[in-house]
């Protein structure tokens, strides 16, 4: 079974701080994303990566900044969190299709739901 | 407009009922369509993937792809309480892309 694992469950930071957020998949993926989860809104993509040390914009990067140096970890990273990135945070995984033209199934983690006071 | 039109709900049913979750697209590029279900404060899990137009049954689940009409559907047979959850579809053009495009999501209760 795939298994992807973020560091917290729940965070709580103050406005200004550094928030790092970990995510780490055993299956050997090559790809990684970053989501952030709203009510009303959905899934909305922040980052993804689809090698090590390779990285590109989602749809809503303002704000933040990622970070993969290995290949089974993706950091998320807040450099000044604020109190509208108050969210539910969703990494995920997926492989390369067998033939390498396309992403195979997206396999999330449980989330982190950060709260920003 | 959205990409992905999904209706929040929330749906009730109770216990044993046939549910029918649905999806309208307006990408025809589309062509992988995904399920997930997310239970309260969990992450998303996959529940059905389909490829394509036609149907795909996994136990209790039907997942329906209508490429003409750009519209999706999640069929659950006897359902349960357990199946009480929020039930997200995405989807990808394939081949090249690795983009998602979610719906925001249905939120089903199912009562005993």
């Amino acid at each position: 079974d795939v298994k992807v694992t973020q560091s917290s469950r729940y965070l709580v930071k103050r406005t200004g701080e550094k928030v790092f957020l970990e995510c780490v998949q055993d299956m050997d993926h090559e790809n990684m994303f970053w989501y952030r989860q709203d009510p009303g809104l959905g899934l909305r993509l922040i980052y993804f990566s689809y090698d090590v040390k390779m990285k590109e914009k989602g749809d809503i990067p303002e704000g933040y900044s990622v970070s993969r140096e290995k290949k089974e970890r993706f950091s998320l990273i807040l450099e000044s969190a604020s109190t509208n990135q108050t969210s539910m945070y969703l990494c995920a995984s997926s492989s390369f299709s067998s033939q390498g033209t396309s992403t195979d199934t997206q396999y999330f983690g449980p989330g982190t739901r950060l709260t920003v006071l | 407009q959205k990409e992905v039109e999904q209706d929040p709900g929330p749906l009730s049913v109770p216990e044993g009922a046939i549910v029918s979750l649905n999806c309208t697209y307006s990408n025809s590029a589309f062509q992988y369509f995904m399920w997930y279900r997310q239970y309260s404060r969990k992450g998303p899990e996959l529940l059905m993937y389909t490829y394509s137009s036609g149907n795909k049954e996994d136990g209790r689940f039907t997942a329906q792809v209508d490429k003409s009409s750009k519209y999706i559907s999640l069929f659950i047979r006897d359902s349960q309480p357990s199946d009480s959850a929020t039930y997200l579809c995405a989807m990808s053009a394939g081949p090249g892309t690795y983009k998602y495009i979610f719906g925001t999501g249905t939120r089903l209760k199912v009562l005993a």
